[in-house]
């Protein structure tokens, strides 16, 4: 396994348009999550799914982001309309819920967004 | 979930032994305390976890308090390599990672 993959590395947009990243994770693991972190931050939860399941969402992400899980496999992150304040790295992570102990979560390399 | 202090910078050399401190005074029980490091441009990286007994892995030893208030995670042999940002997490079972601002290591040569 070539670990948590994310599509594109890097994305350059101008305000206002939408962009979508994609996440594909550890073929066996049933949860993803999905996170930004801004310069000199640690990395902020935005949501997670459990298999096709989304069952947390972050106060913080407003309407103009959506995530999907269509078949539990990989993920996709939307942000419509965006601002020069969604310029950030975006982080996808999985885990194996195996239903006891500590989980260690495999993160992507992210992928860097500028909104200009 | 309850939260972690960390010193924001600490400073080693190279091939001497590291300990970062983590202090969570409001642990609970079943709060487990991950370690993650996260290089400059890269996504972050399991280094160790552990509930209540001391826990050693290939990357580092993860030294637990006997009150479980705080922890140190010790990097035996530092090499430039390991500097990163070192983040001490909380989580209870199943939950999310909640990353606080982290120790900025740097190794010096």
């Amino acid at each position: 396994d070539t670990g948590v993959s994310q599509n594109p590395r890097h994305k350059i947009t101008k305000r206002g348009q939408n962009v979508t990243f994609r996440c594909d994770p550890i073929s066996e693991h049933n949860r993803l999550y999905w996170y930004r972190q801004t310069l000199g931050q640690g990395p902020e939860f935005l949501t997670y799914f459990q298999n096709e399941a989304q069952l947390e969402k972050s106060r913080l992400l407003s309407d103009r982001f959506s995530a999907e899980r269509p078949k539990g496999s990989f993920s996709t992150l939307e942000i419509q309309r965006t601002e020069q304040g969604d310029s950030a790295m975006y982080l996808c992570a999985s885990t194996l819920d195996v239903g006891s102990g500590g989980t260690e979560a495999f993160f992507g390399q992210g992928t860097r967004l500028t909104v200009v | 979930d309850a939260k972690t202090t960390q010193p924001n910078s600490m400073e080693s050399n190279e091939e001497e032994p590291v300990h970062l401190p983590c202090n969570h005074s409001t642990i609970s029980g079943t709060d487990y305390i991950h370690w993650y490091r996260q290089l400059p441009s890269q996504g972050p990286e399991y280094v160790i976890h552990g509930l209540t007994s001391n826990v050693n892995n290939r990357m580092a030893s993860l030294a637990i308090a006997e009150d479980r208030k705080s922890s140190t995670l010790i990097l035996h042999r530092a090499t430039l390599r390991d500097a990163a940002v070192y983040y001490c997490i909380l989580s209870k079972y199943g939950n999310k990672l909640v990353f606080g601002a982290g120790t900025i290591l740097r190794v010096k040569s």
